[in-house]
């Protein structure tokens, strides 16, 4: 399975971006890349996610290089409530298992 | 709508004993998976179940763990003589489809302590 690296964690200034790196190095052309967030004490939610193109929703957006051996998660805004771990993983349609690793713990600092 | 729901929130048992862990998924969701997050680790994928077809268990760490899922909805994780490692929070997930790129929707988990 291919595998992330990201930081282990982050502080953001509230109200500015945040911006989480995540390398996905060994990436596969039908791999996914998908980001997930866990709120102290709460099951992950899910954030966004893209193959190729970069990506955006109503709670972030998405850059994935060319290359696609590395992708950034950018908050616009970041809040408080923001203040979680953000897990960057990658998913192959054709396997039955996820890989999370441990995630960047964001912190966001009034 | 409601979301992913799992009972119990919290579990202490005694080493030895065996747990039950139940899911509730969404309504309409045919795909279903457990984690386990351990004290400082990432998730942890242990089984995913998929309509009416057989589970995929690669992810159990042993033959103590089980895991049914009933009607194609409600699913039970079992554990059997639980060990101190087993003490971590279990999060159930589910997905409209079968397919790992599809977005998965978390409860809240069920945190497990073996004394």
């Amino acid at each position: 399975d291919a595998k992330t690296t990201q930081p282990t964690s982050m502080d953001c200034a509230e109200g500015r971006a945040a911006n989480l790196p995540c390398n996905h190095s060994t990436i596969s052309g039908n791999e996914y890349v998908y980001w997930y967030r866990q709120i102290h004490s709460q099951g992950p939610q899910y954030i966004i996610h893209g193959l190729k193109n970069n990506e955006t929703n109503e709670m972030a957006s998405l850059i994935i290089t060319e290359d696609r051996k590395s992708s950034t998660l950018i908050l616009p805004h970041a809040t408080l409530r923001d203040t979680a771990v953000y897990y960057c993983i990658v998913v192959d349609a054709g396997a039955n298992n996820l890989f999370f690793g441990t995630g960047t713990r964001l912190t966001v600092i009034p | 709508g409601a979301g992913v729901s799992q009972s119990p929130s919290n579990k202490v048992t005694e080493k030895g004993k065996d747990v039950e862990l139940r899911c509730d998924p969404i309504s309409g969701h045919t795909a279903l998976y457990w984690y386990r997050q351990s004290l400082g680790q990432g998730l942890e994928f242990l089984i995913y179940f998929q309509g009416n077809s057989a589970p995929d268990k690669s992810g159990l760490p042993s033959d103590r763990f089980s895991a049914e899922r009933t009607g194609g909805s409600v699913s039970t994780l079992t554990i059997q003589r639980t060990q101190q490692e087993d003490s971590a929070v279990y999060l159930c997930a589910s997905s409209t489809q079968s397919g790992l790129t599809d977005t998965q929707y978390f409860g809240p988990g069920t945190r497990l302590t073996v004394l």
